[in-house]
């Protein structure tokens, strides 16, 4: 079946430095979507990205779609404490429900 | 605003009772999701319905079973608990069209003793 495969696993990183994860899917997906839960929370949805090649930001959160619709990046600039938490993608191959990756922690040191 | 809300956010049991985990959800939502988390693992999907009275199984169903009888309403029941059950619940929903978003529930922490 379709796997969704995030790395890495953990990132610990001082605060302002720049965060990225990755995500590979084995199949070709309809659109891929990032969620973050913080530490004690639940996911929280973030964003949806459907177009091969696409880039959408949010503030400090740039969020890519391969051209292949196979993989996926989110990269925050300069973090912040309040961007602590695990940051899951979740692929969507049109017929399936979502599969989420396992997940990247992040820790931002003051 | 919307809302997914679980019956408990920490549940004790002991090995071989039968435990329900109940989610309710105030959004008319027609997809309803049980999925198990556990460190390392990430998101592990158990049941999933669709639809009034309709389940699916996920990737790890074994132990498990659902109820869905309102629209609103999924029930997640374990059988016999087992020690190997204890986890973190999470209880989703979405809309029924296009690649909707999933709305999660705050999670039931469960301990099978």
């Amino acid at each position: 079946g379709q796997q969704v495969m995030q790395i890495p696993q953990y990132q610990h990183v001082q605060e302002g430095e720049d965060f990225t994860t990755y995500c590979n899917s084995s199949t070709t997906l309809s659109n891929i979507q990032w969620y973050k839960q913080r530490p004690g929370g639940h996911p929280v949805f973030l964003i949806q990205l459907v177009k091969s090649g696409e880039v959408k930001k949010q503030k400090r959160l740039t969020f890519q779609f391969g051209e292949a619709k196979k993989n996926s990046s989110l990269h925050i600039t300069a973090t912040q404490t309040t961007d602590v938490g695990t940051y899951f993608c979740a692929g969507d191959s049109g017929n399936t429900p979502l599969v989420f990756g396992k997940g990247t922690r992040l820790s931002v040191i003051a | 605003d919307v809302k997914v809300t679980q019956s408990s956010r920490y549940l004790v049991k002991r090995t071989g009772e039968k435990v329900f985990l109940e989610c309710v959800q105030d959004m008319d939502h027609e997809n309803m999701f049980w999925y198990r988390q556990d460190p390392g693992l990430g998101l592990r999907l158990i049941y999933f319905s669709y639809d009034v009275k309709m389940k699916e199984k996920g990737d790890i169903p074994e132990g498990y079973s659902v109820s869905r009888e309102k629209k609103e309403r999924f029930s997640l029941i374990l059988e016999s608990a087992s020690t190997n059950q204890t986890s973190m619940y999470l209880c989703a929903s979405s809309t029924g069209t296009g690649s909707p978003e999933q709305f999660f529930g705050p999670g039931t922490r469960l301990t099978v003793l």
